[in-house]
């Protein structure tokens, strides 16, 4: 069973469209996380959740709106998107939010904004 | 703020041992993690350091200074599945924030 799960895996689409990307977890952990990944390999937390309310919020620009209706499941719904939303966007779970935590990651949703 | 380099890039031949440097100057720090990342995959865990010194585990160990804000990786024996990402993580406050990582290619 895979931990971390992701849709889609990958996901092409024009400029001005909005999409979401689902994230699941089977590993009964209390916090999720979204991390943007671009082209040189950067890999930056947008978002935190710790049993669906929000903790963390990195300056993401507003037309990325996270939502989590239970624990296990942490959406990402980006509006009008943009050229630069080109990334690969990797949704992590941990136990809670104790910085000891080792995280576990989904395998990533590549996004081309055309 | 937070600040956290490694090199970008490394080389390394097969069976031989190689270090991997991270220098971090962050406002807060828990602790400090390691993560592989193969080309097109998810990173996953490789240690986690708290107390300063060494942690060993198998082929891998890494080393913690928090007084030089100093951290290694270092891999042994190395193998050509070696090959991939490797990226420091400095832990604070219940975020983890990721240094650019370091692309290590092992050659025969």
């Amino acid at each position: 069973d895979t931990a971390v799960s992701q849709t889609p895996k990958y996901l092409v689409t024009q400029m001005g469209n909005d999409k979401s990307i689902k994230c699941e977890q089977n590993l009964g952990h209390d916090t999720m996380y979204w991390y943007k990944q671009d082209s040189k390999k950067f890999l930056k937390i947008m978002f935190s959740y710790n049993n669906k309310e929000l903790i963390i919020n990195e300056t993401v620009p507003n037309r990325f709106s996270p939502k989590s209706p239970d624990k296990a499941h942490l959406n990402l719904h980006i509006n009008s998107l943009e050229l630069g939303d080109s990334a690969v966007y990797f949704c992590a779970s941990s136990l809670s939010t104790g910085s000891y935590n080792e995280q576990f990651f989904g395998p990533g949703t590549r996004l081309t904004v055309l | 703020g937070q600040n956290i380099d490694q090199p970008t890039e490394m080389t390394a031949t097969e069976g031989a041992i190689v270090q991997i440097n991270c220098t971090y100057q962050t406002s807060g720090f828990n602790g400090l993690f390691w993560y592989q990342q193969h080309a097109g995959e998810a990173p996953t865990f490789l240690s986690y350091n708290v107390l300063d010194g060494l942690e060993e585990k198998g082929r891998f160990s890494s080393f913690l200074s928090r007084s030089k804000g100093y951290s290694y990786l270092l891999l042994k024996e190395l193998q050509m599945k070696d090959s991939a990402s490797y990226l420091c993580a400095v832990a604070n406050a219940g975020k983890s924030t990721f240094g650019d990582g370091t692309t290590l290619t092992v050659k025969p």
